[in-house]
């Protein structure tokens, strides 16, 4: 069965900081492949998704993530983390399920950010 | 000109209670799911109507019965509701069921004591 593994629960950075998240998928085909963010109390907004062509991929509020085939990982990246970058990372991946697709969703990092 | 709204925002009830929860997209979409996230933030589908016909149905108990009167709706009734229903409950759409995109709304916070 396809998974989503989101190695680190929590991680802390300081405001400025780069940032790396990580996120490693078991798919057997090629994998469709998302990062979104659930601020405090809200839903889910999509940052970024990887179907195809170029591995690495721009998304909204400056983060980016590489796709890499022979690590099967999916980090996503941000140089310069801001205080309202606080909140919970969700990276997925898009199984089909006979025509029909599904998320797989990892089990999520909680981003702190210091001040 | 919200594209995937539920109601309520916030559902608190009893064990032993039948509620529900309401959603509706105004983006076109032929697809419709819905998804549990629990306290451990772990998300999951349960559901999903494709043109207001069940597709995917996640062996969720039969407690849990998803109502789509049109495309643009696709309801939650939960009967007999219990302590581990507490969740948070994502409604969310995509173009059809080829689409990976989804759209997800806001969330249902039930709580049930």
């Amino acid at each position: 069965a396809q998974s989503v593994t989101q190695p680190d629960i929590h991680i802390t950075v300081s405001e400025g900081a780069s940032l790396e998240l990580r996120c490693n998928y078991s798919y057997g085909a090629t994998p469709y492949l998302f990062w979104y963010v659930q601020s405090p109390g809200q839903g889910l907004q999509l940052l970024l998704k990887y179907f195809s062509g170029d591995t690495l991929v721009q998304g909204i509020k400056g983060f980016e993530a590489e796709f890499k085939r022979s690590q099967s990982s999916f980090n996503l990246r941000k140089p310069s983390v801001h205080w309202s970058d606080a909140a919970e990372y969700f990276c997925a991946v898009g199984e089909d399920t006979s025509g029909t697709y599904k998320y797989i969703f990892g089990t999520g990092t909680r981003l702190k950010v210091l001040a | 000109d919200t594209a995937v709204s539920q109601t309520p925002k916030y559902l608190v009830t009893q064990m032993g209670n039948d509620k529900s929860i309401k959603c509706e997209q105004n983006l076109g979409h032929d697809t419709m799911y819905w998804y549990k996230q629990d306290s451990k933030k772990f998300l999951k589908i349960m559901f999903s109507y494709n043109n207001k016909e069940l597709i995917i149905n996640e062996t969720v108990p039969n407690r849990f019965s998803p109502k789509s009167p049109d495309k643009a709706h696709l309801n939650l009734h939960i009967n007999s509701l219990e302590l581990g229903d507490s969740a948070v409950y994502f409604c969310a759409s995509s173009q059809d069921i080829s689409v990976l995109w989804i759209h997800f709304g806001p969330g249902t916070r039930l709580t049930v004591t």
